[in-house]
């Protein structure tokens, strides 16, 4: 079945650090991958998407390239902030059971030090 | 608007209570979803609507009662809970489902705590 295997937390880095959280999946057919952040005490918010192989989603600074040779969809950002403190959740969506569903990694806990 | 709005934020309720949660969206989305997340864990999928038509339900305990009134509102009827259901709840809404490029839109959920 579907399923997304993140790296494990907690991440902790410097202010101004180079981030890398890996994602990697495996699916049937051709799913739409994500990355939802969730902040302290809220919901989750879409950070950026890819439909399809090669692409490139981006958002604030972060990136992500669909790689389906490797199964993979990193999230990276060259600089991070304090504000970028949250739980990081990979995703991937398809059709299952005839609807769509979303199934999620683990979530990669970050936190970012002045 | 581009919000699903979720009410209410924190909600406490003993296990013979009968409470509800409710979701709203206007972004014109046909399928709607409940989704549980406990501490530290990703978001678990309970019911999912298509077209106010209940299309999956993943096993959820019969205490728990989605209701899809129209295609903005979406209800999860909550009747002799047990602790272990305290969490948070959250709703979200997306395009057509059998179209899969657009994930899901989150509110930003309710806090519930089953005393």
């Amino acid at each position: 079945g579907n399923s997304v295997t993140q790296m494990e937390g907690p991440v902790t880095l410097s202010e101004e650090a180079f981030l890398t959280i890996n994602c990697t999946y495996t699916a049937t057919g051709y799913p739409s991958l994500f990355w939802y952040v969730q902040y302290p005490g809220e919901g989750l918010q879409l950070l950026l998407k890819a439909t399809k192989a090669d692409d490139k989603g981006s958002n604030k600074g972060f990136e992500a390239t669909y790689r389906k040779e490797t199964t993979s969809f990193h999230l990276e950002k060259g600089s991070v902030q304090v504000s970028d403190s949250a739980v990081y959740f990979c995703a991937l969506s398809g059709l299952i059971q005839g609807a769509q569903k979303l199934v999620f990694g683990q979530g990669t806990r970050l936190t970012i030090n002045p | 608007d581009t919000e699903v709005t979720q009410t209410p934020k924190h909600l406490v309720m003993g296990m013979t209570n009968k409470k509800s949660l409710k979701c709203e969206q206007h972004m014109g989305h046909r399928a709607m979803y409940w989704y549980k997340q406990k501490a530290k864990k990703p978001p678990e999928l309970m019911f999912v609507y298509s077209y106010e038509k209940l299309s999956i339900n993943e096993s959820v305990p019969s205490r728990f009662s989605p209701e899809c009134p129209n295609s903005s509102l979406l209800n999860l009827h909550l009747h002799a809970l047990q602790p272990e259901d305290s969490a948070l709840y959250l709703c979200a809404s997306s395009q057509p489902y059998r179209d899969s490029r657009y994930g899901y839109t989150f509110g930003s959920g309710t806090r519930l705590t089953v005393v």
